[in-house]
Parts: C-alpha cells; sequence; structure tokens
C-alpha cells in the first residue's frame, strides 16, 4: 500500500483563513520533510522535521512519530500561499513523496 | 549559490529519438536524485546516484539509464524515447545519503514525446 497519503488532495480558502495540510506514513520514519511546489515550478523545502513542531513565519510542522503523521499548519493564508504542498518521508537513500495538496487561495 | 540547475528545461522530441536531460549542482552534493512528475502519480524515483560512477535503480529505472562522471554533473538518457515518457522531469540533490539531509531540487524539465 501507499506509504505515505496526504489530505486533503485539494483546499480552498479565502485570504486570511487558516490551513491544515496532514500527512500519514505507514512505516517508520527517518525524517519527515515539507515541501512546497508552485504551479509549474520546482520544489523548495519548507521544513526538515523529523519529530516535534517547528515554526516559519507563517508555517508550523508537527510531525508525531508514534502516530506515524505530520502537519502543516498554515496561518492567515495569503494568495501567494496558492501551490501544491508535499510531504517527503525519507529511510536511508530512499524518499518517498506523497502526492500532494492543491491549495488555492482566493483574494 | 546553492542551485540545482537542468537543462533543457523544455523538450519536444518523436518517438525513438534519443534525450539527453542534463543536471548541475555547485553544492558539491554526494547524492544525485532523477523523479518524474505526473498528474495523479506523484513523484517517482527513476535513479539515484551515490556518487561518481555509483548509480542505483529507483523505483521506475526501465526506459532510462544515467551517467555521473563528475560530481556536480548528473546526466539521464532515454534511449528511443517513447511517448508515456512525456512527463516532467525533476533532478535533485542532498549532501548524503543520510536521511537527515535536505533535498534541493531543480526547475525541471518537460518532456513531450510525440
Amino acid at each position: 500500500g501507499q506509504q505515505v497519503q496526504q489530505s486533503p488532495a485539494s483546499l480552498v480558502l479565502q485570504e486570511g483563513e487558516n490551513a491544515e495540510l496532514q500527512c500519514n506514513f505507514s512505516t517508520s520514519l527517518n525524517s519527515m520533510q515539507w515541501f512546497y511546489q508552485r504551479p509549474g515550478g520546482s520544489l523548495v523545502s519548507l521544513f526538515y522535521n523529523p519529530s516535534g513542531t517547528k515554526h516559519s513565519g507563517r508555517l508550523t510542522s508537527t510531525t508525531v512519530i508514534k502516530e506515524r503523521r505530520s502537519s502543516l499548519h498554515i496561518s492567515s493564508s495569503q494568495t501567494t500561499d496558492s501551490g501544491t504542498y508535499l510531504c517527503a518521508l525519507a529511510g536511508g537513500y530512499k524518499v518517498v513523496f506523497g502526492s500532494g495538496t492543491r491549495l488555492l487561495v482566493s483574494p | 549559490d546553492m542551485k540545482v540547475t537542468q537543462m533543457p528545461r523544455y523538450l519536444i522530441k518523436r518517438m525513438g529519438e534519443n534525450v539527453l536531460l542534463e543536471c548541475g549542482q555547485d553544492m558539491s552534493h554526494e547524492t544525485m536524485y532523477w523523479y518524474r512528475q505526473d498528474p495523479g502519480l506523484g513523484l517517482q524515483l527513476i535513479y539515484i546516484s551515490y556518487d561518481v560512477d555509483s548509480n542505483s535503480e529507483g523505483d521506475i529505472p526501465k526506459g532510462y539509464r544515467v551517467s555521473r562522471k563528475k560530481r556536480e554533473h548528473f546526466s539521464l538518457i532515454l534511449d528511443s524515447a517513447k511517448t508515456n515518457q512525456t512527463s516532467v522531469y525533476f533532478c535533485a540533490s542532498s549532501l548524503s545519503t543520510n536521511s537527515g539531509n535536505t533535498l534541493y531540487f531543480g526547475e525541471g524539465s518537460r518532456l513531450i514525446v510525440v
């Protein structure tokens, strides 16, 4: 079965609303990363977060190892947050990506 | 400057032609990757390279081969391209295969095989 599952698959917000993106994994965690991909563009690393909570501006990532989940919280969303958010689970050389959450923030 | 550069960014090829996608990084990273991204399938690992001339198949290596003769360059080769190889190809690098290292991605190479 799929090792990394993301939810929701897509999300539409009004500017200013908050978002909670989820990543669940079925195998043991070595590291968890969150990436942002703008439409038609490359992937940019947001967080490397194997456990605990990390903050970066309006973004917060929380990984709970024993529950095999990681979340990405976006507060006070902006139109420029629109794009796809991917989580990736790494173990040794292998990095497995979730299928992503497409976020659209409208003005 | 911590950058992964891919060339070409866009490419149209006829079925049966050979394709060369090139990737460079300026961070002296040991490990480099080639992924393809397709709607509904996400990112799939084609090949990984641990260092010069040390390459390993990923999840979908069939129809592809790679070359890494210098640490900073990693090439993806399609011998006799097929229409189902139409995709966006991403190169990435990381300091090593230690799972604590961040992946850095290139801008992607969009290949259309007609």
